[in-house]
């Protein structure tokens, strides 16, 4: 099955700083890259994915890149404001078309 | 908007109950699934329904069994509970068919075992 890896698993940024969060995925037939963001408390939910047909993808303040050469993709936040806060989980599909989930970052911006 | 209600916020039960967790998603997806969330493990599977009455084991099924007798109902069931079974529970669904499509999450179902 495919295996993600995240790093780092915390990640302590100030206010207006850039944060970036890498996976890496081990197998090739991943062709769908989604990230979700759980704030303390709630549930995840999506914030932005990207195709293997694409590079990149930006929504405002973050981003997506994806390297299928190398196997791995990493979001990017901008700017960074307290409400940033969360825990990110990265996915990919494998060939099974079953999300398996990174470990999780832990985001957290200092005011 | 799609929702993904899970039965219970919080359970506390004792060591060799038997335990239900129940998921019922409103917008007709035939993928569910069943996550354990620990911290500094993220999101584990547990088992997976493609469809009505069609389950598949995850990751870490041991210990579990689910039922999906209709589209919108998925549960899961901890035949003998124990403490290693503590956590947080989190269901989840997305339309079927194909791999580029969003997992919606319920609450989370926050499971002690005493």
């Amino acid at each position: 099955g495919e295996n993600v890896e995240q790093h780092p698993s915390t990640l302590s940024v100030q206010e207006g700083d850039s944060a970036v969060i890498k996976c890496t995925y081990s197998d090739s037939a991943s062709n769908y890259f989604p990230w979700y963001k759980q704030e303390l408390g709630k549930r995840p939910q999506l914030i932005i994915d990207i195709r293997s047909n694409v590079g990149e993808k930006k929504d405002q303040r973050i981003a997506v890149t994806l390297n299928k050469t190398a196997k791995h993709f990493s979001l990017h936040i901008t700017e960074t404001q307290p409400e940033d806060s969360a825990v990110y989980f990265c996915a990919a599909p494998g060939g099974s078309y079953i999300p398996t989930f990174g470990r999780g970052t832990s985001l957290i911006v200092h005011p | 908007d799609v929702k993904v209600t899970q039965s219970s916020r919080y359970l506390v039960k004792r060591t060799g109950e038997k335990v239900f967790l129940e998921c019922v998603q409103d917008m007709d997806h035939e993928n569910m699934f069943w996550y354990r969330q620990d911290p500094g493990l993220g999101l584990r599977l547990i088992y997976f329904s493609y469809d009505v009455k069609m389950k598949e084991k995850g990751d870490i099924p041991e210990g579990y069994s689910v039922s999906r007798e209709k589209k919108e109902r998925f549960s899961l069931i901890l035949e003998s509970a124990s403490t290693n079974q503590t956590s947080m529970y989190l269901c989840a669904s997305r339309v079927g068919g194909r791999v580029d499509t969003e997992a919606f999450f319920g609450q989370g179902t926050r499971l002690t075992v005493v």
